[in-house]
């Protein structure tokens, strides 16, 4: 069955550390992966997708096909980025549903 | 462009009653989802719409939850009766389409809390 693995469920640095929040999947086939974040009392968004190979507020996901992982990186951690961060890949075959990992808490303080 | 609407923002109810969330997508949106997110949990998909067309409803427990989207706009998902794991938020999301993998938009939700 496919799963979507988030280790960290709370991530706590100082603003200008460097910020990795890792993600795994277990996967058949070539999902397309995608990080969703929730900032305080807004809605669920879309950060960044696998296939545009973007950065997005200075994020960026390099995905590892070897080791399945697909982590969300900044060099440089902001306040405004303290938020709930959603690695979900999606089943390409089926349609374009995602599933959702637990999800880590990241919280920046100065 | 105006984004997903759902209505109610909150509800509170007791085992065995029913309830029902209404969601209205992005205009034009082809693709409806249905997302139960419990506390702690990442959003795990209810059922998915293709216009008024079910996509996937394997993991909607079609015991007590329906869901229908007349004319392939607006949806409701529709809980009867009610228990206590129900407690949630339920998420609607609408995607522009479905054979390409494009970016799902959500709405605010609904609270549910089931007493």
């Amino acid at each position: 069955a496919q799963r979507v693995t988030q280790p960290e469920k709370l991530l706590s640095v100082f603003k200008g550390a460097p910020v990795e929040l890792k993600c795994n999947y277990s996967y058949s086939g070539s999902p397309e992966l995608f990080w969703y974040v929730q900032y305080s009392r807004q809605r669920l968004q879309l950060l960044l997708r696998h296939i545009s190979r973007e950065s997005i507020k200075g994020f960026t996901a390099d995905l590892n096909k070897g080791e399945t992982s697909f982590h969300l990186k900044k060099p440089f951690a902001q306040e405004e980025d303290s938020a709930m961060y959603y690695c979900a890949p999606s089943e390409n075959q089926a349609g374009t549903a995602l599933i959702f990992g637990k999800g880590t808490t990241l919280s920046v303080s100065s | 462009e105006a984004g997903v609407a759902q209505s109610p923002r909150y509800k509170i109810i007791e085992k065995r009653q029913s309830v029902a969330f209404w969601c209205n997508p992005i205009s034009g949106h082809a693709t409806l989802y249905w997302y139960q997110q419990i506390l702690g949990q990442g959003p795990k998909l209810l059922i998915q719409f293709q216009n008024n067309g079910v996509v996937d409803d394997s993991q909607l427990p079609k015991d007590r939850f329906s869901a229908e989207r007349l004319k392939g706009v607006d949806s409701t998902l529709k809980i009867q009766p009610a228990k206590l794991e129900d407690s949630a938020v339920y998420l609607c999301a609408s995607s522009p389409v479905r054979n390409n993998i494009y970016e799902q938009y959500f709405g605010p939700g609904t609270r549910l809390t089931v007493t």
